[in-house]
């Protein structure tokens, strides 16, 4: 049972334009979201995190929004560079219960120029 | 500030071989995770140390997995004996105690044959 789901597996978009990655979850306890980026034969990076108290954060070209009604968080990279090009990874944790964090599978993001 | 290191970064042992992966955290992160990702899934929570006590060790697949922290900074994870279900890539994570933020390793890559 999936907690955290990434529907697209991949998403190309242009560079300069906003590339949007969007994020569902199930668990209702969840009250940390983060998103990691991941370059191949790398680990992930820490991109940018929002907790369940606030709605939007931003961090330079990155934001990150929540919608805790639907359950949904997206990542906004405005304008969107070729560095950009990887494999995003949304997650949740439940920072009041325990700290491990569930991940999606990933969205593939290609940056075409 | 040096990340968090991983050794090997490749693993290729057969099925009944005994493999030893190690992580070393950020220094004075006293929070430690091990996390896998088995191939087209999910990157998977196994365990989580706090020094060098064993926090939360709900994610590991079976008795064949030992993780240690002896002295709260290194840790390892032996796979004893390996099967072929093992082969994926093994993350660690490191956190310090104020932030929620987990900093992930470059992972091992084992592959059991």
């Amino acid at each position: 049972d999936q907690q955290v789901k990434q529907n697209s597996p991949s998403l190309s978009v242009q560079e300069g334009r906003i590339s949007i990655l969007n994020c569902d979850y199930t668990n209702s306890m969840f009250d940390y979201f983060l998103w990691y980026k991941k370059y191949p034969a790398e680990g992930p990076t820490f991109l940018i995190s929002i907790s369940s108290i606030k709605d939007k954060n931003e961090d330079g070209r990155f934001t990150v929004f929540l919608n805790k009604s639907a359950k949904h968080l997206s990542l906004h990279i405005v304008p969107s560079q070729p560095g950009d090009s990887a494999v995003y990874f949304c997650a949740a944790s439940a920072v009041n219960r325990d700290d491990k964090i569930i991940f999606g599978k990933g969205t593939r993001l290609h940056i075409l120029p | 500030e040096a990340g968090v290191t991983q050794f090997p970064s490749h693993s290729v042992i057969e099925k009944g071989q005994t493999v030893t992966l190690r992580c070393d955290p950020i220094s004075g992160h006293d929070n430690l995770y091990w996390y896998r990702r088995v191939m087209g899934k999910e990157i998977k929570f196994l365990l989580h140390f706090v020094k060098e006590s064993k926090q939360d060790e709900s994610g590991m697949p079976n008795n064949r997995f030992l993780a240690e922290r002896t002295g709260g900074t290194y840790s390892t994870l032996k796979v004893q004996p390996a099967e072929l279900e093992d082969s994926g890539v093994y993350f660690c994570a490191s956190r310090r105690g104020s932030s929620y933020e987990q900093y992930f390793g470059p992972g091992t890559r084992l592959t059991v044959t």
